[in-house]
């Protein structure tokens, strides 16, 4: 079975372009959550979809972040016009839904991006 | 609003001795407790998770935590690394009272290495 994958691995851009960063969770998998860890920090929760709604939304920076999941697949996110302290590391982790107590979540390997 | 912290940045200790990475959290009622592995190029890893009930809980690849509500912490342990270990350890919580909403609140994070 293929795990959480995600794209690209390692991105570099200079500060105002935009970037997208994709997700694509295991399959079947309805819930797919969006983290980011900035160097030498705490590795933060950003948003939270199950399948193509916005279930929780309060950890986005900022209104330069949007993120999308059409029909309830795989997940991007977009960040518009991209800052410096934009860069660190993006995890993408989904599971599925239903298990008591706690849906386990399955993490990818991350995208490195770095703003110049 | 929970917290997690894990007071070591960095430990080395040489392959065959025992290890024990500290985690304490912040959180109003009895919390849903995990730790992860990540080693490089690989997403984060479940390691264990407590829930309930026994306070001492096993994990994948000898790794064992305990649960001392007195004094919030959720230690890992094993008694004799491999090399293979050396990675970045992370202890998380998720609230217990968020069906349907798992995100999880990470600690910084300690980096594991591992001498011969």
């Amino acid at each position: 079975e293929a795990g959480v994958t995600q794209f690209p691995s390692h991105s570099v851009i200079e500060k105002g372009q935009t970037v997208t960063l994709r997700c694509d969770p295991i399959s079947g998998h309805d819930n797919l959550y969006w983290y980011r860890r900035v160097m030498g920090k705490e590795i933060k929760f950003l948003l939270h979809f199950v399948k193509e709604s916005k279930q929780d939304e309060s950890g986005m920076p900022n209104n330069r972040f949007l993120a999308e999941r059409t029909g309830g697949t795989y997940s991007t996110l977009k960040v518009q016009p991209a800052e410096l302290e934009d860069s660190g590391v993006y995890f993408c982790a989904s599971s599925i839904s239903g298990e008591m107590p706690w849906d386990e979540q399955f993490f990818g390997p991350g995208t490195r991006l770095t703003v110049l | 609003a929970q917290s997690v912290t894990q007071p070591d940045i960095h430990i080395t200790v040489s392959e065959g001795a025992s290890l024990e990475l500290r985690c304490n959290y912040s959180y109003g009622a009895t919390p849903y407790l995990f730790w992860y592995v990540q080693s490089p190029g690989q997403g984060l890893q479940l390691l264990l998770k407590y829930f309930s009930g026994d306070t001492l809980v096993q994990g994948i690849k000898g790794f064992e935590a305990e649960f001392k509500r007195s004094q919030s912490s959720f230690n890992l342990r094993k008694p004799s690394v491999h090399w293979s270990d050396a990675a970045e350890y992370f202890c998380a919580v998720g609230d217990s009272f968020d069906f349907g909403n798992e995100k999880l609140t990470f600690g910084t994070g300690t980096r594991l290495t591992i001498i011969p």
